[in-house]
Order: structure tokens, then C-alpha cells, then sequence
């Protein structure tokens, strides 16, 4: 079974653009998280998307928004980029969205703003 | 709110060598915990999973144990490689906001 893909995975972008990121979950897989990754706060917790509707939300501004699709194929979105939006952004999928599920990561998009 | 705490930062041994990993959290009302190892610039594999009412997990070398009450946890890797070389990370689930994360251990094995 094919495991999380995220594309793209590198991506270049200037103060003030958008950018929309892309995450296709396992198969059969119904929830879709995100995280964002940077050398200063470490790992943290975005949102998550369940059946279309985003269940829960991190203490991130409301630049970063998310969407999820019929197929559970999520996508995140930044507008108005910040040079501090440079991250490497992991998406993870698991089964039901239960809290006892295990997540399964991809292997993240590296966005730098310049 | 939930804080994850990961000590050592880095650790450095011979191949060969037993270690231990340990990570605390803040708050004890978590769902379970898992331990996940990152090489640089990839992405994150999960190693281990231990619900809130479990207290150890075993796969292969490695070993995890959970003591919810005193908010720790400790990942044991036996006899370790080079190729175990990589960054540890802990997390917690809490309710709302799904996986909190500790900063890592970066391991390195020399051989």
C-alpha cells in the first residue's frame, strides 16, 4: 500500500505570495493533519481534516488555512507569505481520526520564503 | 497546555551500545504516545505506539515504556548501529490538538 505523498516537495516562494500545498493519504485512510517544522519551535500541530470538516485546529494565524476533498486528498494553504513561514510541512494520515489511531507521516515540503 | 521535554538534545556512542532515550510530558491526561525517528530532511516513521493504558511496547531493538502518572517515557534501543543514527522524537495525543511534540534527541552511532 502506497504511504503519504506530498507534493511539491521543495518549493520557493517571495514575502507576501501564497502557496498551496498538497497531501494524498494512505488509502482508505479518512483523516489528514498538518504540522509545520522549524529549527526555532520544533514540530507543531496545524490542523486536522476529517471527512471533508476540519476537526481540530492549532494556535497558527489565520494565513494558514486547509481543505479536505471527497477522496480525503487535503491541501493547506499560506497567503501572504512571512520569512518566518519558511518550514518543512509534514502531513499525516490515519484511519479513522481516532485518538488511539497511529499517525503515518510523508515525507514533507520544504518551503522557503525569501 | 501540554509541554514534551527530551533529554538528552544529542547523545553520541559506539555501535554496539545499549541506550536509553527519555521523554516527560506535563500533562498526564494523554491519549498515548508514540516515538518517532526522522533522518535529515525526511520525513517522520513511527517506531512505536503505547496507549494511555499500556505501559511497554516491543518492536524488534527497541523498547518503549509509559508511566502516565509521573508524565514519563523512555525509548531502550538495544545493541545500536549506524544506522540507528537519527533524530528521536517523542509526542503525546491530547485531545484537541493532536500529536504535541518534544524537540528530539539527535543519536548518533559511530561505528
Amino acid at each position: 500500500k502506497a504511504g503519504v505523498t506530498q507534493t511539491p516537495r521543495y518549493l520557493i516562494k517571495t514575502r507576501g505570495q501564497q502557496v498551496t500545498l498538497s497531501c494524498s493519504p494512505i488509502s482508505g485512510h479518512r483523516s489528514v493533519s498538518w504540522y509545520q517544522q522549524t529549527p526555532g519551535q520544533g514540530l507543531q500541530f496545524l490542523f486536522e481534516y476529517f471527512s471533508e470538516t476540519q476537526r481540530n485546529k492549532g494556535n497558527f494565524p489565520g494565513r494558514f488555512s486547509g481543505r479536505q476533498f471527497s477522496n480525503s486528498r487535503s491541501e493547506m494553504n499560506v497567503s501572504t507569505l512571512e520569512l518566518g513561514d519558511s518550514a518543512l510541512y509534514l502531513c499525516a494520515s490515519s484511519l479513522e481520526g481516532k485518538l488511539t489511531d497511529t499517525q503515518y507521516f510523508g515525507p514533507g515540503t520544504r518551503l522557503t520564503v525569501l | 497546555k501540554q509541554e514534551v521535554t527530551q533529554i538528552p538534545a544529542a547523545l553520541s556512542v559506539p555501535e554496539g551500545e545499549n541506550l536509553v532515550l527519555n521523554c516527560s510530558f506535563t500533562d498526564s491526561a494523554i491519549y498515548n504516545l508514540q516515538w518517532f525517528r526522522q533522518d535529515p530532511g525526511k520525513g517522520l516513521t513511527s517506531l512505536l505506539l503505547i496507549q494511555s493504558s499500556q505501559r511497554e511496547q516491543t518492536s524488534g531493538r527497541l523498547n518503549a515504556s509509559l508511566d502516565k502518572s509521573s508524565g514519563r517515557s523512555t525509548l531502550y534501543i538495544a545493541a545500536s548501529q549506524p544506522g540507528d543514527s537519527a533524530t528521536y522524537l517523542c509526542a503525546v495525543e491530547t485531545s484537541g490538538s493532536r500529536l504535541t511534540f518534544g524537540e528530539g534527541t539527535q543519536l548518533t552511532v559511530n561505528p
